[in-house]
């Protein structure tokens, strides 16, 4: 099956710095990939449509300068939270459209634990 | 209104016995997937089940099959013959319409309990 891939696994910032999260298709092309943010034992809220060549599509309530989404190849989407909080600690988890099974399904990535202290 | 509504927080089952995960689902789009996702304590989302809007049979896969109810817009999860590892997160999703770039969207959640 297609696999997506998330680095950093986990990652441990201060407060006021800015963390970069990658999201990659390893054996498909992505031209649109979906983040996801999950605060623990919760649902996981989409927060923004990553389209590769154009802007993301944010989700109402996001704010679009905190959560810098770039999809800068067709296997290649980053997420940067600027000046992270610790309200910003949580789950971070992409996903990407592909085919599997004859529908079309969601591969997620491992997602990324994000702690701001 | 809540597009996918899981009514059940918490269910607790015992080893080998089969246990129902509800879901209803509300959309007016003809055309919809629903997805089943288990979720450990890793955090890694494992896809276990399919029901597309227009299948007529009921999705089964190995232990999971899905009882879906389109008139009633349910879509529950049965798993057969719990095990020590089914105990995780387990959500229900749906995607609206059928082109791939659209997102899914989340109930929020069962966490299943097996006990030995």
């Amino acid at each position: 099956g297609a696999v997506v891939s998330q680095h950093p696994s986990r990652v441990i910032c201060k407060s006021g710095t800015s963390v970069k999260i990658e999201c990659r298709s390893l054996d498909f092309q992505a031209t649109t990939m979906f983040w996801y943010r999950q605060f623990p034992k919760q649902s996981l809220m989409l927060m923004a449509t990553s389209n590769e060549g154009s802007k993301a599509t944010y989700e109402q309530g996001v704010e679009k300068d905190k959560f810098l989404i770039n999809h800068a190849s067709l296997t290649l989407s980053t997420l940067t939270v600027t000046s992270a909080h610790p309200e910003d600690s949580s789950f971070y988890i992409c996903s990407a459209p592909g085919i599997a099974g004859g529908y079309n399904e969601q591969f997620f990535g491992p997602g990324t634990r994000l702690t701001v202290l | 209104a809540q597009k996918i509504t899981q009514t059940q927080p918490g269910m607790f089952v015992q080893e080998k016995e089969a246990v129902t995960l509800d879901c209803t689902y509300d959309t007016s789009d003809p055309s919809y997937g629903l997805f089943w996702y288990k979720q450990p304590s890793s955090g890694e989302m494992i896809f276990l089940i399919y029901q597309g809007s227009y299948d007529q049979q009921n999705a089964t896969e190995g232990r999971y099959s899905l009882n879906f109810q389109k008139a009633r817009k349910s879509a529950n999860l049965v798993i057969s013959a719990s095990q020590l590892g089914d105990s995780a997160m387990y959500f229900c999703a749906m995607r609206e319409g059928h082109q791939a770039g659209t997102a899914l969207i989340f109930g929020k959640g069962t966490t299943l309990s097996v006990s030995s």
